[in-house]
């Protein structure tokens, strides 16, 4: 069965420090990820997605994320982190016949001054 | 302006009472989804849509109608809400012919509280 593990519930960062959040991922086939952030009471936007080809990806507002087959992971990292970075951020899967999706639990991000 | 828009924002009802939760999208999106957060457990899939009156369920479908008459509409129905169906509410929708594969755009969520 497919699902995605986000290790890290909360995460405090200085601004301007570099970041990286967490995703492990179960999947039995090639698997389709994604990233998308939930700023506060707001709906969720893409950040970046990996569906094959250079297993480094770039996004929006400076984020990359990186594929590990070998380690069934797809972390989010951002050089240098801004305030208004400050949201929750989810991994989500897509299974191969495009229908169903799976999100993570969700890392929320605290950036402080 | 390209949007997702779910109504109501926020409801209160009691158990059992029948409710229903608009979605509606203007980018002729034939992908269309129902995800509920719930602390902890990030979001799931209740239900999609790849098409009119083509719908199925995802992960968490029970308790919960859908139908889908029309491209840009796609209600949630709760015909007897119970208390652990208090949740927030997102409804998506999706570019063509890749479904959920290619970029979800997600309404503003409906905050729903059955008492």
């Amino acid at each position: 069965a497919q699902s995605v593990t986000q290790p890290d519930i909360h995460i405090t960062v200085s601004e301007g420090a570099s970041l990286e959040l967490r995703c492990n991922y179960s999947y039995g086939a090639t698997p389709y990820l994604f990233w998308y952030v939930q700023s506060p009471g707001q709906g969720l936007q893409l950040l970046l997605k990996y569906f094959s080809g250079d297993t480094l990806v770039q996004g929006i507002k400076g984020f990359e994320a990186e594929f590990k087959r070998s380690q069934s992971s797809f972390n989010l990292r951002k050089p240098s982190v801004h305030w208004s970075d400050a949201a929750e951020y989810f991994c989500a899967v897509g299974a191969n016949n495009f229908n169903k999706f799976y999100f993570g639990s969700g890392t929320k991000l605290n950036v402080k001054p | 302006e390209a949007q997702v828009t779910q109504n109501p924002r926020y409801l209160i009802t009691v158990t059992g009472k029948k409710l229903t939760v608009t979605c509606s999208q203007n980018m002729n999106h034939e992908y269309m989804s129902w995800y509920r957060q719930d602390p902890g457990l990030g979001l799931r899939q209740i239900y999609y849509s790849m098409n009119v009156e083509v719908t199925d369920k995802g992960d968490v479908p029970e308790g919960y109608k859908v139908s889908r008459k029309e491209k840009r509409n796609f209600p949630l129905i709760l015909e007897s809400p119970s208390p652990n169906q208090t949740s927030l509410y997102f409804c998506a929708s999706s570019e063509p012919r890749g479904g959920p594969l290619e970029t979800q755009y997600f309404g503003p969520g409906t905050r729903l509280l059955v008492l």
